[in-house]
């Protein structure tokens, strides 16, 4: 099955410096690439994400990129504020098959952004 | 439109004791899921369905139970409750594969 691994764990930056988080996954079916935001205490919310046919995209200050022939994907944050601060979970899953729309999380990231 | 609820919000059990976890949403989603959520773990898939009636099972499913009845609706039950599954638990929901899944507020469980 996949397994995503997701890198660093724990991230800190200064406020207008940019943060990058890298995963790469193993199951060349995967075909959706969704990242996550959870703010402590409250639910996963959906911040960008990137299906197969594209290699970037861009949404404000976040972007995620995709490296599909190396099996991984980044989520860049330009500008960082005091308000990025959260965990980022980064996820795949494909729409075929068994497990179609199963998402696979990596066990995220903490960023911090200090003011 | 209130999106994904779950309920309850908190629950304390004994070991050995039953509970059902209740999500709803109203947007009309065919797919509902349910993850565990433990620190350090990420997000792990218990069980899903694709639609009314259907169910089936995700990466961990042991000690529970889900059924569909209506497609508004996904329960989750716990038979005989573990130390084990004392966690975090959310519902999400999406329109099809590969959608965006809107997460509930979850139920914080507690198993002594």
């Amino acid at each position: 099955g996949e397994n995503v691994e997701q890198h660093p764990s724990t991230l800190s930056v200064q406020e207008g410096d940019s943060a990058v988080i890298k995963c790469t996954y193993s199951d060349s079916a995967s075909n959706y690439f969704p990242w996550y935001k959870q703010e402590l205490g409250k639910r996963p919310q959906l911040i960008i994400d990137i299906r197969s046919n594209v290699g970037e995209k861009k949404d404000q200050r976040i972007a995620v990129t995709l490296n599909k022939t190396a099996k991984h994907f980044s989520l860049h944050i330009t500008e960082t504020q005091p308000e990025d601060s959260a965990v980022y979970f980064c996820a795949a899953s494909t729409d075929y098959g068994g497990s179609q729309g199963n998402l696979i999380f990596g066990k995220g990231t903490k960023l911090s952004v200090k003011p | 439109n209130a999106g994904v609820t779950q309920t309850p919000k908190f629950r304390v059990l004994k070991t050995g004791q039953s509970m059902t976890l209740l999500c709803a949403q109203d947007m009309n989603h065919e797919y509902m899921y349910w993850y565990r959520q433990d620190p350090g773990m990420g997000l792990r898939l218990i069980h899903y369905s694709v639609g009314e009636g259907t169910t089936a099972k995700g990466e961990v499913p042991d000690g529970y139970n889900v059924s569909r009845l209506k497609k508004q609706n996904f329960l989750l039950g716990l038979e005989s409750a573990a130390p084990s599954q004392t966690s975090v638990y959310f519902c999400a929901s999406s329109y099809s594969a590969n959608y965006e899944q809107y997460f509930g507020p979850g139920t914080r469980l507690t198993v002594t």
